[in-house]
């Protein structure tokens, strides 16, 4: 089984509408991360959280928010999708050195 | 976190070895400096860091010269699969820094026949 999931893999949504990315992890870090990805660009950090009391808002945080339930559970939700949040969304959990990535989460935003 | 120079795009041939070039002038002295790679559309994959000396591991070797202000990653012998975007970051290894990684348009490796 994968040490990172998310949920759903793909979505299509249209906007206005609310979305909320789920992500999962088996490996016990307390350290999670969403970022997103534009074709053809790096990622963006999001949101970041250091255990489950502690949020923080990453470069691009702005129509977004995120919930942390859990040490292994940290959703992100968009509350009125618009089309240019359009991209590939990435959950990351680490170590003191090192990050790990789940699959992504593919949103189109109509 | 210091910035990172890196070549738009490689080519190399599959079983030749890799060695993508990373240049990182204004490094600090406890920035360490990590690669990681993305293959189309997937999650980035950690592969290797360090601080000063040279570093093996099963995926790879890491290069830094003296001077700390450039760095070469080396895949031995590249496969097709190898053919991903690689990045090269550097950054506080966490502690006083929350951990962020700073991704830039990283290097192209395109492994051929």
């Amino acid at each position: 089984d994968a040490d990172v999931t998310q949920t759903p893999r793909n979505r299509i949504t249209k906007t206005g509408k609310r979305i909320m990315l789920e992500c999962s992890q088996t490996k016990g870090h307390d350290r999670m991360y969403w970022y997103r990805q534009d074709p053809g660009l790096g990622l963006q950090l999001i949101y970041y959280s250091f255990d489950v009391k502690d949020i923080n808002k990453g470069e691009i945080s702005d129509g977004y928010s995120v919930s942390r339930q859990a040490q292994a559970k940290f959703s992100l939700s968009l509350e009125s999708a618009i089309p240019n949040q359009t991209a590939l969304y990435f959950c990351a959990t680490s170590t003191r050195d090192t990050q790990y990535f789940g699959p992504g989460t593919r949103l189109t935003v109509l | 976190d210091a910035k990172t120079t890196q070549p738009p795009s490689m080519d190399c041939a599959e079983g030749r070895a890799a060695n993508l070039p990373c240049n990182h002038s204004t490094i600090s002295g406890n920035e360490y400096v990590y690669w990681y790679r993305q293959i189309h559309s997937q999650g980035p994959q950690y592969i290797i860091h360090g601080l000063k000396n040279n570093e093996t591991n099963e995926m790879a070797s890491l290069i830094i010269t003296e001077d700390r202000k450039s760095s070469t990653l080396i895949l031995p012998h590249a496969t097709l699969r190898d053919t991903a975007v690689y990045y090269c970051i550097v950054r506080v290894a966490s502690g006083t820094s929350y951990g962020k990684l700073t991704f830039g348009q990283g290097t192209i490796l395109t492994v051929h026949p």
